[in-house]
């Protein structure tokens, strides 16, 4: 299976700050790569999809890239609502796999 | 609005079954495939396993963790997919989520989740 591994474990950042997150593939998965975000308690949500395409109703601070099979999700200056857990994850070759997942704390 | 509303979670003894149901809304079901994951208390999400719509087959996918313990199925009449869990072990022991899955050139991916429901397996 395609092993995600997603770094740092944990993001100390100040509110208005840059926020940059990355997730790496043990091998290509295309651009078939999703990011989600979760808050305590709370069902994820879809943040980004196709490695890059921002999901409905995302707001534009959000963005995502990828080089091979190196993702990153930019926050590009964090509010208090996004302080919460983000998992990758591969859909491209079955099984889907997750990260680890990166919780991005307040500094 | 799409809507996933997970039930049939609980406390349920080790080789024992359990069957889950997520009821959809806001959307026309039958159009979309359905997926399963799971989350262990304090650990990081699973996918558990997929289905596809009618119109490709009604196919599924599993992991290797919960397949010939696991079934997916689908009650496009009722907007309602289920996932039937037997044998269940204690790491079954999760917070169960459906997700909505959507097509899009030529691949599936989750975009709309339920809230989920918690699965116990302990003795």
């Amino acid at each position: 299976e395609i092993v995600m591994t997603q770094s740092p474990a944990t993001l100390s950042v100040s509110p208005g700050e840059r926020a940059t997150l990355s997730c790496r593939a043990s091998q290509s998965v295309s651009s078939n790569l999703a990011w989600y975000q979760q808050k305590p308690g709370q069902a994820p949500r879809l943040l980004i999809y196709g490695a890059s395409t921002r999901a409905t109703g995302i707001p534009a601070r959000f963005s995502g890239s990828e080089s091979g099979t190196e993702f990153t999700l930019t926050i590009s200056s964090l509010q208090s609502e996004d302080f919460a857990v983000y998992h990758c994850q591969q859909y491209n070759k079955w099984p889907w796999t997750f990260g680890q997942g990166t919780k991005v704390e307040i500094k | 609005e799409v809507q996933l509303v997970e039930s049939g979670g609980g406390l349920v003894q080790p080789g024992r079954s359990l069957r889950l149901s997520c009821r959809a809304s806001g959307f026309t079901f039958g159009d979309y495939g359905m997926s399963w994951f799971r989350q262990a208390p304090g650990k990081g999400l699973e996918w558990v396993g997929f289905i596809r719509s009618r119109a490709f087959g009604g196919t599924k996918e599993y992991a290797a963790s919960v397949k010939g313990r696991f079934t997916l199925s689908r009650d496009d009449s009722k907007s309602i997919a289920y996932l039937q869990m037997d044998s269940l072990k204690i790491e079954d022991t999760a917070v169960y989520h459906c997700t909505r899955a959507l097509h899009s050139s030529g691949w599936y991916f989750s975009d709309y989740w339920g809230q989920g429901t918690l699965v116990t397996v302990s003795s």
